[in-house]
């Protein structure tokens, strides 16, 4: 079975720092996606960033970046100038894509990320 | 604003009862997704529609039943209620076209359930 390990339960950043949240995963799977959900205060669960597992490229969006390294199977959020509105848990989650089979989503524990200023 | 919308935002209710929770998904979507997020459990996946039909099952109780309507809304209910039923409920969409599958689940805001 996938499973997703954030081992950082929770971390700090100075406003306008730089942070990065780590993300293992575990698959047999040779195509997969991986994503970054952010859930502030509010609860509402948002698209971070997604990156497809055969482009080698590193996926990037504004001030957030990711670090995918296949063959370690280790995919690393970096968020640039942090604001205060970055403060949230953050999710790391992978889904394989179906072939007659489930396309849930599996998550990880989560990382709250507090952004002082 | 991802498009999804839930309702009830909040629910509470007693042990032994039964709810329902409503989603709409995103224009287009055919597919809807039922998650469960709680303390100890996290984020857990219930149950995927698709077009109407149940297509996945996760760690989804007996008690808990679920539905895709022909508008595509989906409901999630949830009978005999126990305490360790409370929990934030989420559903997502996701968009899948023939010959083209977008694999991007988008969230709803969700609904919080508290059994007392």
């Amino acid at each position: 079975a996938q499973t997703v390990t954030q081992s950082q339960p929770e971390m700090s950043v100075q406003e306008a720092e730089t942070v990065t949240l780590s993300c293992t995963y575990d698959t047999s799977e040779s195509d997969y996606y991986l994503f970054w959900y952010k859930q502030p205060p509010s609860r509402q669960m948002i698209l971070v960033i997604r990156q497809e597992a055969y482009k080698q490229q590193n996926a990037t969006e504004n001030r957030f970046s990711v670090n995918f390294q296949k063959a370690a199977k280790s995919f690393s959020l970096k968020i640039s100038d942090s604001q205060l509105g970055d403060a949230a848990m953050y999710f790391c989650a992978y889904v394989h894509p179906p072939q007659g089979g489930s396309e849930k989503l599996v998550f990880g524990k989560g990382t709250k990320l507090t952004v002082n200023p | 604003d991802s498009g999804v919308t839930q309702t009830p935002k909040h629910l509470i209710t007693a042990t032994g009862q039964r709810v329902t929770l409503r989603c709409s998904p995103r224009s287009g979507d055919l597919s809807v997704y039922w998650y469960q997020q709680s303390l100890d459990q996290g984020l857990q996946f219930l149950i995927q529609y698709y077009n109407g039909e149940e297509r996945a099952k996760g760690n989804i109780l007996e008690r808990f039943s679920a539905q895709q309507f022909p508008d595509l809304h989906s409901e999630l209910n949830l009978s005999s209620l126990e305490l360790g039923d409370s929990a934030l409920y989420f559903c997502a969409s996701r968009k899948i076209l023939a010959g083209v599958d977008t694999d991007t689940q988008y969230f709803g805001p969700g609904t919080r359930l508290t059994v007392l």
